[in-house]
C-alpha cells in the first residue's frame, strides 16, 4: 500500500513568487492534515480536511496560504506571494475517518526555501 | 491550551547503553500521547502511542514510553541503543477524543555513538 506522498521534495523560489505543494494521502483516508516545521522549531498544525471540507484551518498563518482538496483526494497548498519566513518543511499527513485515537501517517515533507 | 516540551535539543548515548528522550505535556483533558521518529531524508514515522491502560507502552524498534500522569511526562526509552536509532524524535499530544490534530514538541536529535 502506498504511503502519503508529497511533491516537490524541495523547492527553491524567490521572495514574491508562488509555490504549490501537493499531497496524495493514503487511499481511503478521509482526514488530511498540513503541518509546517520552521528550522529548529516545533511542527505546527496548519489545517485539517475531512474529505473535501476544511474542518479546521486555525493554523494557517495568513491569507497568502491557500489549501484545497478537490474531490476529497489529493490536496494542494499554495503560497502566494512567498515571503522569507515561509521557508521550512511542509508535512502532509492522513488518517482514517473517525479514528480519533489513531496515529497520523506522514509524508516525507516538502522543503521550501524562499530566497 | 495544549503544549509539548522536549527539554533537550540533543541527546548523545553510546551504543549498547540505555537511552531516554524526555517529553512533558500540558492538556486540559485526557492526553493522547504519541512519539514519532524522523530518519534523515524521510518522513515522520509513528513509534508508539498512549491512549489509556498500562502506563508502559511498547512500540516499534524496541522502543517504549512511560506515561506518568502526576509528572505530566511521556519519556521515550530503549534498553540498549543502536547506531541506527540516530534520528530526530518528536513527542506529540492530542487533547482527548474531541481534538482533531496533534501538537508537537520541537524535537530531540538522538545520536548513538559507536
Amino acid at each position: 500500500e502506498a504511503g502519503v506522498t508529497q511533491f516537490p521534495s524541495h523547492s527553491v523560489i524567490e521572495k514574491g513568487q508562488t509555490v504549490t505543494l501537493r499531497c496524495d494521502p493514503i487511499s481511503g483516508h478521509d482526514n488530511l492534515y498540513w503541518y509546517r516545521r520552521v528550522m529548529g522549531k516545533e511542527i505546527k498544525f496548519l489545517l485539517h480536511f475531512v474529505k473535501e471540507s476544511k474542518q479546521d484551518e486555525s493554523g494557517m498563518p495568513n491569507n497568502r496560504f491557500l489549501a484545497e482538496r478537490t474531490g476529497g483526494t489529493y490536496s494542494t497548498l499554495k503560497v502566494q506571494p512567498a515571503e522569507l519566513e515561509d521557508s521550512g518543511v511542509y508535512f502532509c499527513a492522513s488518517s482514517q475517518g473517525g479514528r480519533r485515537t489513531g496515529e497520523l501517517f506522514f509524508g516525507e515533507g516538502s522543503r521550501l526555501t524562499v530566497l | 491550551a495544549q503544549s509539548v516540551a522536549q527539554p533537550e535539543d540533543q541527546v548523545n548515548v553510546a551504543e549498547g547503553n540505555p537511552l531516554t528522550v524526555k517529553c512533558t505535556y500540558s492538556v486540559s483533558g485526557n492526553p493522547y500521547l504519541f512519539w514519532y521518529v524522523q530518519y534523515p531524508n524521510r518522513g515522520l514515522q509513528f513509534l508508539l502511542k498512549y491512549i489509556t491502560g498500562d502506563n508502559l507502552v511498547k512500540g516499534s524498534y524496541g522502543f517504549e514510553a512511560e506515561f506518568n500522569k502526576s509528572q505530566t511526562s511521556f519519556h521515550l526509552k530503549k534498553p540498549s541503543a543502536l547506531v541506527s536509532d540516530s534520528a530526530l524524535y518528536f513527542c506529540a499530544v492530542r487533547d482527548g477524543p474531541g481534538a482533531n490534530n496533534l501538537f508537537f514538541g520541537t524535537g530531540t536529535r538522538l545520536t548513538v555513538i559507536p
